[in-house]
């Protein structure tokens, strides 16, 4: 069974700052996706970027990095140059990569509030 | 134009009734996805289909019903609604790309009030 774990429910981070958000997950597949969301008060799903177990490198997308470490089954989110614009639930998410499995399997979120 | 839009965004409706959710997408992907969050909660599955002709079951399945009326058109109904049934419903799309990469896209939400 999957199980992905955010033991933030809730984050502060001053603006302009760096924060980093947890995950960690439980998987016994060997190929496998990861994921963060983003959902503002307005409660859309907005996807912010995406890791492959495979994938060598961390990945980037503007100010969000994942910070992957797979021996420890992690992949936290960083999120640079924190931005009101960023207060919001973020979740994490992983995808098995096996015929069959086709769900994102969802933490429960970790809210973060940037404080101006 | 929204890539994914969900009808209605929000309904408050009875128990007992029946009640459809609509989603259509533009981004010409082949799989479709119907989730519900509850307050607290991640999101979870209740339906999935990669086609037209492909249904399947996730999850939470029980008490809903789905119709692939197109590639596009994906619907979920509740046949009969029940106040545990109130959340928030997200329709998501997806298509395979390289190296099974899998970036599923989500509609709006559509906030369930069952009275």
């Amino acid at each position: 069974a999957q199980k992905i774990t955010q033991t933030q429910p809730g984050m502060f981070v001053q603006e302009k700052e760096a924060v980093t958000l947890d995950c960690t997950y439980d998987t016994s597949d060997p190929s496998y996706g990861l994921f963060w969301y983003k959902q503002p008060s307005s409660g859309e799903m907005i996807f912010l970027i995406y890791q492959g177990s495979y994938d060598q490198q961390n990945a980037t997308e503007g100010r969000y990095s994942l910070n992957f470490q797979k021996a420890r089954k992690s992949a936290n989110l960083v999120i640079s140059a924190s931005q009101l614009g960023d207060s919001a639930m973020y979740f994490c998410a992983m995808i098995p990569h096996r015929a069959g499995a086709n769900n994102l399997f969802f933490g429960t979120g970790t809210r973060l509030t940037v404080i101006p | 134009d929204a890539d994914v839009t969900q009808t209605p965004r929000n309904r408050i409706t009875k128990t007992g009734k029946r009640i459809m959710l609509e989603c259509s997408q533009t981004k010409g992907h082949d799989r479709m996805y119907w989730y519900r969050q509850d307050p607290g909660l991640g999101l979870r599955l209740i339906y999935y289909s990669f086609d037209v002709k492909d249904i399947n079951k996730g999850e939470i399945s029980d008490g809903y019903s789905v119709s692939r009326q197109a590639q596009a058109k994906f619907s979920l109904s509740l046949e009969s609604a029940i106040p545990n049934q109130t959340a928030l419903y997200f329709c998501a799309t997806s298509d395979l790309g390289g190296q099974m990469k899998e970036t599923q896209y989500f509609g709006p939400g559509t906030r369930l009030l069952v009275l």
